[in-house]
């Protein structure tokens, strides 16, 4: 178990840039969430995947926001044409059901973004 | 839809006294209730989780949480606290059957006096 690894761990952006996250989840699970968290705030859900298949996406996901996971394996968060209120911190998530609804969630340390 | 309260923004304690964080929740059923800590620009780490049975769970680094329906309440205790808790400590619940999504609450951030 190698945890859930996020990429980069900072990244400064100027207003208008594309900026692209990656996350790798445990390799042995199916499900894999993003999460957006502001400063003071808990984290807020942003969209999860089954597999390569996205389930569902928050409305907090404008239509600037694209996530996928190709393979069902890493998972990849772009932001097109960055604005100032996307400076967060963004956190990849994921968990495996098949192993019994008690298991939790394991966070990756997260991706924090600047916009400036 | 699930929400979560966390009252206390901020606690302050002395190191060994006991602690106590609050978390009341609305969900029409019994939900799925989680704690979980963060370090400064760090992810979250599970603390303990409540699914069913036993109202009292234990959980990572001495905690536990009492779930109480009446009260809509889900407490985090600790008997005696050490400097390395300082952190901030989420709440948050989850819906059966709802993908596993979690919502949060705003956290409480743990002061530990030496």
């Amino acid at each position: 178990d190698t945890g859930v690894s996020q990429n980069p761990r900072h990244k400064i952006t100027k207003r208008g840039q594309n900026v692209t996250f990656r996350c790798d989840p445990i390799s042995e699970h199916n499900r894999l969430y993003w999460y957006r968290q502001t400063l003071g705030q808990g984290p807020e859900f942003l969209t999860y995947f089954q597999n390569e298949a996205q389930l569902e996406k928050s409305r907090l996901l404008s239509d600037r926001f694209s996530a996928e996971r190709p393979k069902g394996s890493f998972s990849t968060l772009e932001i097109q044409r960055t604005e100032q209120g996307d400076s967060a911190m963004y956190l990849c998530a994921s968990t495996s059901p098949s192993r019994g609804a008690n298991y939790g969630y394991t966070f990756g340390s997260g991706t924090r973004l600047t916009v400036v | 839809a699930q929400s979560v309260t966390q009252p206390d923004i901020h606690i302050t304690v002395s190191e060994g006294a006991s602690l106590e964080l609050r978390c009341n929740y609305s969900y029409g059923a019994t939900p799925y209730l989680f704690w979980y800590v963060q370090s400064p620009g760090q992810g979250l780490q599970l603390l303990l989780k409540y699914f069913s049975g036993d109202t009292l769970v234990q959980g990572i680094k001495g905690f536990e949480a009492e779930f109480k329906r009446s009260q809509s309440s889900f407490n985090l205790r600790k008997p005696s606290v050490h400097w390395s808790d300082a952190a901030e400590y989420f709440c948050a619940v989850g819906a059966p059957g709802g993908g596993n999504k979690l919502t949060f609450g705003t956290g409480t951030q743990l002061k530990v006096e030496l």
